[in-house]
């Protein structure tokens, strides 16, 4: 039982390029969500997905994409990387629904946009 | 809207002291309350809830926080700390929006620094 895994840990961007972080949980929970976390300013959201199929634009969406492939996995896609992308991103899960209030984090992808 | 106030966002310690990270809260609803702890390099984990019963809730490594609902706060508190609580703590809310899906806001983080 791995809980919320994500992919890669970390990456290098030039500005301009695209790339897209990748998550999974195994906990069969409805609900992922993206969050970027920069210092000093906490965690924002970016993107929610509240069960598989819908997704919805969190606090800061702008420059981001995001698909609900299935269940398990929720990706984010950055199409054209700006340096205020700069940041640490979590994925993470839960399931309000079932009573499963608790978010559920992954490592984090630590990105750095040139 | 809701909204969540970390007033402090670094807090120095002495090891074997108390303390207590403060967590203000707005919403207008009921509100779910959390704290989460992220060590150095590591995503976000549970330390503790509220989300009904009594006001006071005990979590993992003996932290502790109270709801006080007329104050609109949730602190969160150790009696005696450890140099491995060395970490930064978050409170988050979750209310329900119009639409019936759950909102969680997060604070902006207190830094725990233990000294030893």
């Amino acid at each position: 039982n791995a809980g919320v895994t994500q992919t890669p840990k970390f990456q290098v961007l030039k500005t301009g390029q695209s790339m897209t972080l990748q998550c999974a949980q195994d906990m069969n929970h409805n609900s992922m969500y993206w969050y970027r976390q920069d210092p000093g300013m906490g965690l924002r959201l970016i993107y929610y997905s509240a069960s598989e199929g819908t997704t919805d634009k969190g606090e800061v969406p702008n420059g981001y994409n995001v698909s609900r492939l299935n269940k398990r996995e929720f990706s984010l896609r950055l199409e054209s990387a700006a340096p205020s992308q700069t940041s640490v991103y979590f994925c993470a899960s839960s399931d309000p629904l079932r009573g499963q209030e608790t978010q559920y984090f992954g490592p984090g992808t630590r990105l750095l946009v040139l | 809207a809701q909204s969540v106030t970390q007033l402090d966002s670094q807090v120095p310690v002495f090891e074997e002291a108390p303390v207590e990270l403060r967590c203000n809260y707005s919403s207008s609803v009921s509100v779910y309350l959390f704290w989460y702890v992220q060590y150095p390099n590591q995503g976000l984990q549970l330390l503790l809830k509220y989300l009904s019963g009594s006001t006071l809730v005990k979590g993992i490594n003996g932290f502790e926080a109270e709801f006080n609902k007329s104050q609109t706060s949730f602190h969160l508190r150790k009696p005696s700390v450890h140099i491995s609580d060395t970490a930064e703590y978050f409170c988050a809310v979750r209310s329900l929006d119009s639409g019936g899906y759950q909102k969680v806001t997060f604070g902006t983080g207190t830094k725990l620094q233990v000294i030893p």
